[in-house]
């Protein structure tokens, strides 16, 4: 999720529908990548993690895709549901940069009743 | 219930007043991680900490100070706060290393005035 001035990007999807969100990372040596989810007035909450040595895994609800060819990396929602309205961002960790989490700036999503 | 806590919650203050930012673990982690997060901006390291007595600066470390005396406290310390210094901060641990999944507190909101 990359952050455009101060606006996130936002994403409105039906209660019940599937939800997608989207990040591209910057480091192609990067090897290992997490999804956070923060609801307002909390702090980042783990949702799930992947290491490169695979391109997809599933939590209850959750998949997360990796692409390292276009270094991309996607949050999957099933059945999207008004609690999991919060702002969602990925980090990489970068073996290169002393394995520090470096943070995307973060997609919104909005569930609509 | 394992978690990381921080105090206050919220705290207004003036330019140049010292103050002190709690944070405290119970999960017994090495690593432990200072973070703003500002509009735009996502989330920002300021310092971190691998083990007790080891502390290193992140990307943001200027105007700030920390201490690890003990594994589970790693307060952030603002000697003369700024302006710019006004933010939301979080403390984040995780068992032993950097880029691995990371516990956050729940956010202290900082107004300098």
């Amino acid at each position: 999720g990359e952050s455009v001035g101060l606006h996130l990007p936002t994403l409105s999807v039906q209660e019940g529908d599937n939800s997608i969100i989207n990040c591209a990372y910057s480091n192609s040596a990067s090897d290992y990548f997490i999804w956070y989810k923060q609801e307002s007035g909390k702090g980042p909450q783990f949702i799930i993690d992947i290491r490169s040595n695979m391109d997809k895994r599933q939590g209850q609800r959750v998949t997360v895709l990796l692409n390292k060819t276009v270094k991309h990396l996607s949050l999957q929602i099933a059945a999207t549901q008004p609690g999991d309205s919060a702002v969602y961002f990925c980090a990489e960790s970068q073996p290169n940069a002393g394995n520090m989490l470096t943070f995307g700036g973060g997609t919104r999503l909005m569930v609509k009743p | 219930e394992a978690q990381v806590t921080q105090n206050p919650r919220y705290l207004i203050t003036v330019t140049g007043k010292k103050l002190t930012v709690t944070c405290s673990q119970n999960m017994n982690h090495e690593y432990m991680s200072w973070y703003r997060q500002d509009p735009g901006l996502g989330l920002r390291q300021i310092y971190y900490s691998m083990n007790v007595e080891v502390t290193d600066k992140g990307d943001v470390p200027e105007g700030y100070k920390v201490s690890r005396k003990e594994k589970r406290n790693f307060p952030l310390i603002l000697e003369s706060p700024s302006p710019n210094q006004t933010s939301l901060y979080f403390c984040a641990s995780s068992l032993r290393r950097a880029g691995e999944k990371l516990f956050f507190g729940s956010g202290t909101q900082l107004s300098v005035l």
